[in-house]
């Protein structure tokens, strides 16, 4: 089982350019994430696509964008990458827990390292 | 802002020891989950406890929750060298499906 997948897993950007990442799911989760991980501070939610064509923001979304291609696919884009957006950023999906319980419980990608000089 | 806080930062202990980590949140919680991550690696859930339980158990993890304290303490008994690795809080608030994490606990165990 792959899980989550993300490209690419490392990145060197200078201040200015624009890349995406890419994140796919094969567990026909509904819900997907873009988290982004500073030291200290834990994973900060940047977007989150609750279902197949709808995306909100999360803590801090300044500076990105995303798209929700289909039910398997969600990307991050960053138009002009700064310094301040160098992080290691983490794609997550979730379903319903067994036995319908409700609760969501994420399945994580292995992670994007980004550099912005 | 974190919602989760969690206590200590670090820890080291000798293989064969109890491991335990504390998370304290700020608003009304669906559920509490722990992640953990090792070195270079995505999260791994670990085990769930919902806002009206008070206690959990999975193998060797034991969770508990008080939501008059708003806090959450996991303990990992008999630890190993293996279990070395970042442990994450995530709190499911009321009103939003997305995870809110903390600012995790290195743990290290000594062989």
């Amino acid at each position: 089982n792959a899980g989550v997948t993300q490209t690419p897993k490392f990145q060197v950007l200078k201040t200015g350019q624009s890349m995406t990442l890419q994140c796919a799911q094969d567990m026909n989760h509904n819900s997907m994430y873009w988290y982004r991980q500073d030291p200290g501070m834990g994973l900060r939610l940047i977007y989150y696509s609750a279902s197949e064509g709808t995306t909100d923001k999360g803590e801090v979304p300044n500076g990105y964008n995303v798209s929700r291609l289909n039910k398997r696919e969600f990307s991050l884009r960053l138009e002009s990458a700064a310094p301040s957006q160098t992080s290691v950023y983490f794609c997550a999906s979730s379903g319903v827990t067994g036995g319908g319980s409700g609760a969501n419980v994420l399945t994580f990608g292995a992670g994007s390292r980004l550099t912005v000089l | 802002s974190q919602q989760g806080e969690e206590d200590p930062q670090a820890l080291s202990i000798q293989e064969g020891e109890n491991a335990t980590m504390n998370c304290s949140y700020k608003t009304s919680i669906n559920n509490l989950q722990w992640y953990r991550q090792n070195s270079g690696r995505g999260l791994v859930h670990l085990i769930l406890i919902r806002s009206n339980e008070r206690e959990k158990h999975s193998g060797r993890l034991r969770v508990t929750l008080d939501t008059s304290k708003k806090s959450s303490s996991l303990l990992i008994t008999a630890s190993r060298a293996a279990d070395t690795a970042s442990y994450f809080c995530a709190t499911e608030n009321t009103g939003r499906r997305a995870l809110t994490f903390g600012s995790g606990t290195r743990l290290q165990v000594q062989p």
